[in-house]
């Protein structure tokens, strides 16, 4: 079966660190372009950071310098390290990606994993 | 960065409605237009890609149209189901912005 599925939420202090995983299953996450998607309580899709199947990454203006994603493609799974976490940061993180060669929407999500940043 | 502007924020209309959700690019993104739709407590679902493809599985009352800077998604007949947040996104260049979103709600 072809899904992704995210871990490593949690409730974190402000300034903290948290790595998010998510983990693929019937296809590689080196072929696809991987993204990191998060929804704050009550608002709409903010995209996060996209890596590309040949490596180039990009992050959103909000947490540049702050987050890092990455992958291992021997885990075959995509992860999301977070640095000096903010408030604004607290969110359902969503893995989402393509599966279907040459369009670009993004149709196979994972449930999401909850991070919240308070102390 | 590319900004994408939905209209309008939210809606009420009646099942057997006919809506339409707009979405404006600030600049070109040819046809890397796709929507999705979320409700409450679940994941986001990709109903139409490159402008006016349907996703597998979704039902025939959806289309999409535009191209460019403009776009329009279009739900022929409103059923209950339907009744949910529609989010259009670029996928042209990174950052790979969304629209703020548009709430359909029961008259």
């Amino acid at each position: 079966e072809v899904q992704v599925v995210e871990s490593g939420g949690g409730l974190i202090q402000p300034g903290g660190s948290l790595r998010l995983s998510c983990a693929a299953s019937g296809f590689s996450v080196s072929d696809n372009y991987m993204n990191w998607v998060r929804q704050a309580p009550g608002k709409g899709l903010e995209w996060v950071s996209v890596v590309y199947s040949g490596g180039s990454v990009y992050y959103a203006d909000s947490v540049k310098g702050r987050f890092t994603i990455s992958r291992d493609n021997s885990k075959n799974t995509l992860f999301l390290q977070m640095n000096s976490l903010r408030g604004e940061d607290t969110a359902v993180y969503y893995c989402a990606t393509v599966t279907v060669a040459g369009q670009y929407g993004l149709d196979l999500w994972g449930q999401g994993t909850t991070v919240t940043v308070s102390s | 960065d590319i900004q994408m502007t939905q209209s309008p924020s939210s809606l009420s209309a009646s099942v057997g409605d006919r809506v339409t959700i707009s979405c404006r690019a600030s600049q070109s993104i040819k046809n890397f237009l796709h929507w999705y739709y979320q409700k409450p407590g679940k994941a986001p679902q990709l109903l139409i890609y490159s402008i006016s493809s349907l996703q597998s599985g979704v039902p025939s009352r959806f289309s999409g149209s535009g191209s460019e800077t403009d776009f329009t998604l279009t739900i022929s007949g409103l059923q209950p189901e339907d009744f949910a947040t529609y989010y259009c996104q670029q996928t042209y260049s990174s950052p790979l912005t969304f629209g703020g979103g548009t709430k359909v709600e029961i008259k």
